[in-house]
């Protein structure tokens, strides 16, 4: 079955320093993925997605590029700020975008 | 706020009492999923509803779990004699199917917390 792969957190880095979160995915067909932020006390938002291979989702500065040879989808940010403290999960659904399949979640942690 | 609601937020229960927890997706959202988050983890999928057709239930969705989506807007989802290995956050989320170049983005509600003592 499809299954997602996250690296262990917590991440914990200081302001402005640059942000990766490895993701490696598991799945028949054509997959779309996702990354959903949890921040402290809220529900889940999605944050980026992409839908086919080398399309890249960006939003708020967070980026990740579908990589379908090395059936990866990493998160990145070039300078994080306190703000992004948050648990990310990546995520992804099979065709006919039913049930998100997720990954255990990344906490990350940033200090001022 | 149209956005997902969740009732209760928070549920606590006593070992073998049954609990039914409600989800008001977004208006107009033809697709409603349920999903079971434990701590450190991230959410498993549950079921989910086109209308108020169950299309899917997963293998975690015992005999004592039941969702129902009876018009096609609001969904319950009953636990019967729970257990402690029930205690969970239960997510409900909703979405609108549109074709396949259409909005499939999955909305989430802020959950309802089961603590089973």
């Amino acid at each position: 079955g499809n299954s997602v792969t996250q690296m262990e957190g917590p991440v914990t880095l200081s302001e402005e320093a640059f942000l990766t979160i490895n993701c490696t995915y598991t799945a028949t067909g054509y997959p779309s993925l996702f990354w959903y932020v949890q921040y402290p006390g809220e529900g889940l938002q999605l944050l980026l997605k992409a839908t086919k291979a080398d399309d890249k989702g960006s939003n708020k500065g967070f980026e990740a590029t579908y990589r379908k040879e090395t059936t990866s989808f990493h998160l990145e940010k070039g300078s994080v700020q306190v703000s992004d403290s948050a648990v990310y999960f990546c995520a992804l659904t099979g065709t006919g975008f039913q049930k998100l399949v997720f990954g255990t979640g990344t906490r990350l942690l940033v200090s001022p | 706020d149209t956005g997902v609601s969740q009732n209760p937020r928070h549920k606590i229960t006593k070992r073998g009492q049954n609990v039914t927890f409600r989800c008001d997706p977004i208006s107009e959202h033809n697709r409603l999923y349920w999903y079971r988050q434990t701590l450190g983890q991230g959410p498993e999928f549950l079921t989910y509803f086109q209308n108020e057709a169950q299309l899917e239930k997963s293998r975690l969705l015992s005999d004592r779990f039941s969702a129902e989506r009876p018009k096609g807007s609001f969904s319950t989802l009953e636990i019967q004699r729970t257990e402690q290995g029930d205690s969970a956050m239960y997510l409900c989320a909703s979405s609108s199917l549109k074709g396949l170049a259409g909005d499939y983005e999955q909305f989430f509600g802020p959950g309802t917390r089961l603590t089973v003592l």
